[in-house]
């Protein structure tokens, strides 16, 4: 079965600096790529996504890349804020309405 | 539209009792999906849900159940509880045919 793997488990950032988190995954069948944050006590809140047609996306400071060939995928936050602290999973599907295999998630701490 | 709804919030149980949980979709998805997870093994997928019928299911013992009512809502059911399954039990819908998965706020399950 799929195996996503995040590195790395941690992550401290000063304020404004930018931080990007990497992921990788086993199954070649695999064709979206959903990042996840979750805040201490709350549910995990889709941010961003990316199917394996897409090469890169972006959403004002946060963006997504995807290298099939070397089947791993990195989150980029720029400009980084005390509010993006949280817990970042990444995860990987094989298709619509398909289970998600989840990372093990990094904390991602910003330093005010 | 109303998010992912889950109840009961907080739950403490005993070794050897039984529980049901419950999750009411986003209005109009008709799939949903549970996850377990935990501080070790992260997210973990249980089971997934459509028109009432089990379409996939993850590598949990056959003590965690589920189902799914025509109005898309869903129960899971753990029984014979071992202190293993204290767990926060997050479920997740989407819309037929979609990638992005929505979760709801979870269950926090303690066996003691």
């Amino acid at each position: 079965g799929e195996n996503v793997e995040q590195h790395p488990s941690t992550l401290s950032v000063q304020e404004g600096d930018s931080a990007v988190i990497k992921c990788t995954y086993s199954d070649s069948a695999s064709n979206y790529f959903p990042w996840y944050k979750q805040e201490l006590g709350k549910r995990p809140q889709l941010i961003i996504d990316i199917r394996s047609n897409v090469g890169e996306k972006k959403d004002q400071r946060i963006a997504v890349t995807l290298n099939k060939t070397a089947k791993h995928f990195s989150l980029h936050i720029t400009e980084t804020q005390p509010e993006d602290s949280a817990v970042y999973f990444c995860a990987a599907s094989t298709g619509a309405n398909s289970k998600l295999t989840f990372g093990k998630g990094i904390t991602l701490s910003v330093r005010p | 539209k109303a998010g992912v709804t889950q109840t009961p919030r907080y739950l403490i149980k005993t070794r050897g009792q039984q529980v049901t949980l419950s999750c009411s979709p986003i209005s109009g998805h008709r799939s949903v999906s549970w996850y377990q997870q935990t501080p070790g093994q992260g997210l973990q997928f249980l089971f997934e849900y459509f028109s009432e019928t089990q379409r996939n299911k993850g590598n949990f013992p056959g003590r965690f159940s589920g189902r799914q009512f025509s109005n898309s809502r869903s129960e899971m059911n753990v029984s014979t509880l071992e202190l293993g399954d204290s767990a926060l039990y997050l479920c997740a819908s989407s819309l037929l045919g979609s990638y992005e998965q929505y979760f709801g706020p979870g269950t926090r399950l303690t066996v003691t």
